[in-house]
């Protein structure tokens, strides 16, 4: 199973929009709504963002969001923060009832 | 509140086996599928396998299928990771979750020296 393909990173200026994409197979993004999405800061555990590809956990703030266009996922942080700055990875249910992560994305706030 | 603890990780050679646990409190633990996933240093995530509530199915990520072996013990609140045939390519932290996601552990790190 090939992880899913991720920018390796992407940046923006506080307030600024920013997306990062997640290209699976019609194995895996493109077949099922089980996309999920996780930030992680160095030395810490992952942290739900997106769950069932558009979902916010609680707690979680609406900059946020999560969408799916075929085969392809997308995560779009608006109103850039500082405290954005952090890993991100996609994950995707897949056909064989296994899972598979992104390759994961460094956003860098300038 | 919500916690997984993990433990067991430990410096061990290649081809040794290693047992990671996972003790769960604040939610209810057998109502979740249960993960464990994988960092090797500076790389990204990797799903490693997932176990149902009851624990009669088990998924492996190709890496690790027949080598490594996932369980729990719900009357235990506990998961756990059996890891046999160990190469050095398994160096890694090891995380538990919810397979939802919604709840990790702090990892416990496993390195492989040959």
């Amino acid at each position: 199973q090939s992880a899913l393909t991720q920018p390796p990173s992407v940046s923006g200026s506080p307030g600024q929009s920013v997306t990062i994409s997640c290209t699976g197979t019609r194995n895996d993004v493109g077949s099922y709504n089980r996309v999920t999405w996780y930030q992680q800061t160095p030395g810490t555990a992952p942290k739900l963002m997106i769950h069932g590809v558009t979902n916010r956990p609680s707690g979680v703030p609406d900059r946020f969001s999560g969408s799916k266009s075929g085969n392809t996922a997308s995560l779009t942080i608006s109103g850039l923060q500082a405290e954005d700055e952090a890993d991100y990875y996609c994950s995707s249910y897949t056909s064989r009832s296994t899972y598979v992560f992104g390759t994961g994305t460094r956003v860098t706030v300038l | 509140q919500v916690q997984l603890v993990e433990s067991g990780g430990g410096l061990v050679k290649s081809g040794g086996s290693l047992r990671l646990s996972c003790a769960a409190s604040g939610f209810t633990f057998s109502d979740h599928y249960m993960s464990w996933i994988r960092q090797a240093p500076g790389k990204g995530l990797e799903w490693v396998s997932y176990i149902t509530t009851s624990g009669s199915t088990m998924y492996y990520a190709d890496s690790v299928k027949g080598r490594f072996t996932i369980s729990r013990d719900n009357a235990k609140n506990s998961l756990y990771l059996q890891l046999n045939s160990l190469r050095v390519d398994d160096t890694a932290v090891y995380y538990c979750s919810s397979a939802g996601g919604e709840y990790w552990g702090q990892g416990t790190l496993v390195t492989v020296s040959s």
